[in-house]
């Protein structure tokens, strides 16, 4: 039971175009989501996050947006950069018992920038 | 700053064996997670330890263990491994706190033959 789906296994985008990086999800209890960044042979980093209060949280290139109606968040990069190409995790948590947070993640995107 | 680190970062070994994997989180950080990794599954919650006790389990059989030391270091074992154990385990460490940020290691990458 995949809670956190990435449909897309893989995308190409030509350098200075926008990224467009989709995640759905199927827990209606999930208040807060987080995309990661893994390059081969590192460990997966933090990259943005949004509150299930919001709609859409910036930082730098990256946009997150939240369709809550949908279930639904994507990731823009504007403009793309050859070093963005990665696999991108899209991730999802809510409060369980006690203080206890645990995130769930999607099977990842690779994203592939073309010079 | 250090930042995660997790030993040994490769190893073999063979079905029917066990294993363990060392943390070492972030200075000042609590929590420690554990995530498996393998191709197209993306990354599995394994469990959390903070301060010492685990708060949180994902679904994988028992065994599949961890523990947390006083200084927040955390070790996993896996006994009687099997080759679908074949994965890269990562670790990730955290404040604690609700935002869910977690800063993750390299991984130990384990191959069972």
């Amino acid at each position: 039971d995949q809670q956190v789906k990435q449909n897309s296994p893989s995308l190409s985008v030509q350098e200075g175009r926008i990224s467009i990086l989709n995640c759905d999800y199927t827990n209606s209890m999930f208040d807060y989501f987080l995309w990661y960044k893994k390059y081969p042979a590192e460990g997966p980093t933090f990259l943005i996050s949004i509150s299930s209060i919001k709609d859409k949280n910036e930082d730098g290139r990256f946009t997150v947006f939240l369709n809550k109606s949908a279930k639904h968040l994507s990731l823009h990069i504007v403009p793309s950069q050859p070093g963005d190409s990665a696999v991108y995790f899209c991730a999802a948590s809510y409060k369980s018992s006690g203080s206890a947070r645990q995130l769930t993640f999607g099977s990842g995107t690779q994203l592939t920038v073309l010079p | 700053k250090a930042g995660v680190t997790q030993t040994p970062r490769y190893l073999i070994k063979t079905r029917g064996q066990q294993v363990t994997l060392s943390c070492s989180p972030i200075s000042g950080h609590r929590s420690v997670s554990w995530y498996q990794q393998t191709p197209g599954q993306g990354l599995q919650f394994l469990f959390e330890y903070f301060s010492e006790t685990q708060r949180n389990k994902g679904n994988f059989p028992g065994r599949f263990s961890g523990r947390q030391f006083s200084n927040s270091r955390s070790e996993m074992n896996v006994s009687t491994l099997e080759l679908g154990d074949s994965a890269l385990y990562l670790c990730a460490s955290s404040w604690g706190s609700y935002t869910g940020e977690l800063f993750f290691g390299e991984g130990s990458r384990l191959t069972v033959l």
